[in-house]
């Protein structure tokens, strides 16, 4: 079955710090691979997407970039702020048959000033 | 304003109870879904619509049942056989349309304590 794995947290790091998120997957095919965002008490927001190979997302600083020779989709940011303060969830799904989204565990960002 | 609405936000109840969750969409998606999330453990996919007057069990979909009679309606029923129903569960909604945008729009959630 289909699967996606991301990197245990919680990601310490300090305002300004490089951030890399790694996510890689397992599927038959070639899904569409997602990046969502969770705040504290809320549900999910959409961060960014790409629906195939060589594709990059980006959105408000964030990108991430469709390998398909790595099954990656590794979640990148320049600079972090304290207001990235979230729980990152990658997710894939396949067009048609419901777009059910598979997730990975999520993990916890904190950036200190 | 297009969203997701989920109520209550907290809920609580006793065990053996069941109980339904609410959820309403106004973006006239197709498509709605209903998760589970525990901590370390990602979301889990319980339930999800594709079409009114039908749905289709996800992961865990054992103790729980739903109903799709209104396009933007798809409330969730946690009966009383879910051995663990302590947890924050998640709406969401997509267009279905066989395309590439499968974007799914979350609703913020309804965190449920049994006791």
């Amino acid at each position: 079955g289909n699967s996606v794995t991301q990197m245990e947290g919680p990601v310490t790091l300090s305002e300004e710090a490089f951030l890399t998120i790694n996510c890689t997957y397992t599927a038959t095919g070639y899904p569409s691979l997602f990046w969502y965002v969770q705040y504290p008490g809320e549900g999910l927001q959409l961060l960014l997407k790409a629906t195939k190979a060589d594709d990059k997302g980006s959105n408000k600083g964030f990108e991430a970039t469709y390998r398909k020779e790595t099954t990656s989709f590794h979640l990148e940011k320049g600079s972090v702020q304290v207001s990235d303060s979230a729980v990152y969830f990658c997710a894939l799904s396949f067009t048609g048959g419901g777009n059910k989204l598979t997730f990975g565990t999520g993990t916890q960002l904190k950036v200190e000033l | 304003d297009g969203g997701i609405t989920q109520s209550p936000k907290y809920l609580f109840r006793k065990e053996g109870q069941n109980v339904t969750l609410s959820c309403e969409q106004n973006l006239n998606h197709d498509a709605m879904y209903w998760y589970r999330q525990d901590p370390g453990q990602g979301l889990r996919l319980i339930y999800y619509s594709q079409i009114v007057n039908d749905f289709q069990k996800g992961d865990i979909a054992e103790g729980y049942s739903v109903s799709r009679e209104k396009k933007e309606s798809f409330p969730l029923t946690v009966t009383s056989a879910q051995k663990n129903p302590t947890a924050f569960y998640l709406c969401a909604s997509s267009d279905d349309l066989g395309g590439m945008n499968n974007e799914q729009f979350f609703g913020p959630g309804t965190r449920l304590t049994v006791l």
